[in-house]
């Protein structure tokens, strides 16, 4: 069945930097995937669609590439601030359901 | 601003009791859809609607069911609730057309069930 694997453990980065979380997916070829925040205790919220014809896709300081032979995402926040700390997730579609994945926590320290 | 909203934050029921949880959507969206959020296992679809008293099954239905009765409501019903329903119910909408458009979630219900 299909599945979708971002890296269980957080990841700690200090402020300034780039943080880069992994998506990987089996078994499927997604038409696209989304990337969304999530906060402790609230819903996740959009931030990012990339398309399979895409290589990659920009949005103020984040960048998602698509790389459907490695049958991987990247998901790249620069500059980051304590503000970016939360719970990433991605999902994959390409019918009219969506198939997340559990989320990689991000904590950027000062 | 698109909004949904769900009925209650927090929920304690007993074993064997009949719960609904609601949401609500102010964006005229012809998509709802109700997902289940555990540890370790994500979020996971119960149910979504394309269409007013339309529904389908997703990957986890069974113990659930699932009313569409106005365009901006969405109700799931646990019909017997069991310890094991106890987890986070988040509600989603989106707009029909490319099946790509994002899913706006509301703040989620914590249930638990004793």
């Amino acid at each position: 069945s299909q599945k979708i694997e971002q890296n269980s453990e957080a990841l700690n980065i200090q402020e300034g930097k780039t943080a880069t979380l992994t998506c990987n997916y089996t078994n499927y070829s997604p038409a696209y995937l989304q990337w969304y925040r999530q906060d402790p205790g609230r819903g996740p919220v959009f931030l990012l669609l990339i398309r399979e014809n895409e290589k990659e896709k920009r949005k103020e300081r984040l960048k998602v590439t698509f790389d459907t032979t490695l049958k991987q995402s990247l998901f790249h926040i620069t500059a980051s601030q304590p503000a970016d700390s939360a719970t990433y997730l991605c999902a994959m579609g390409g019918g009219n359901k969506l198939t997340f994945g559990t989320g990689t926590q991000l904590k950027v320290e000062l | 601003d698109v909004k949904v909203t769900q009925s209650s934050r927090y929920l304690v029921k007993r074993t064997g009791e009949k719960v609904f949880l609601e949401c609500v959507q102010d964006m005229d969206h012809e998509n709802m859809f109700w997902y289940r959020q555990d540890p370790g296992l994500g979020l996971r679809l119960i149910y979504f609607s394309y269409d007013v008293k339309m529904k389908e099954k997703g990957d986890i239905p069974e113990g659930y069911s699932v009313s569409r009765e106005k365009k901006e409501r969405f109700s799931l019903i646990l019909e017997s609730a069991s310890t094991n329903q106890t987890s986070m119910y988040l509600c989603a909408s989106r707009t029909s057309g490319d099946f790509s458009y994002e899913q706006y979630f509301g703040p989620g219900t914590r249930l638990t069930v004793t």
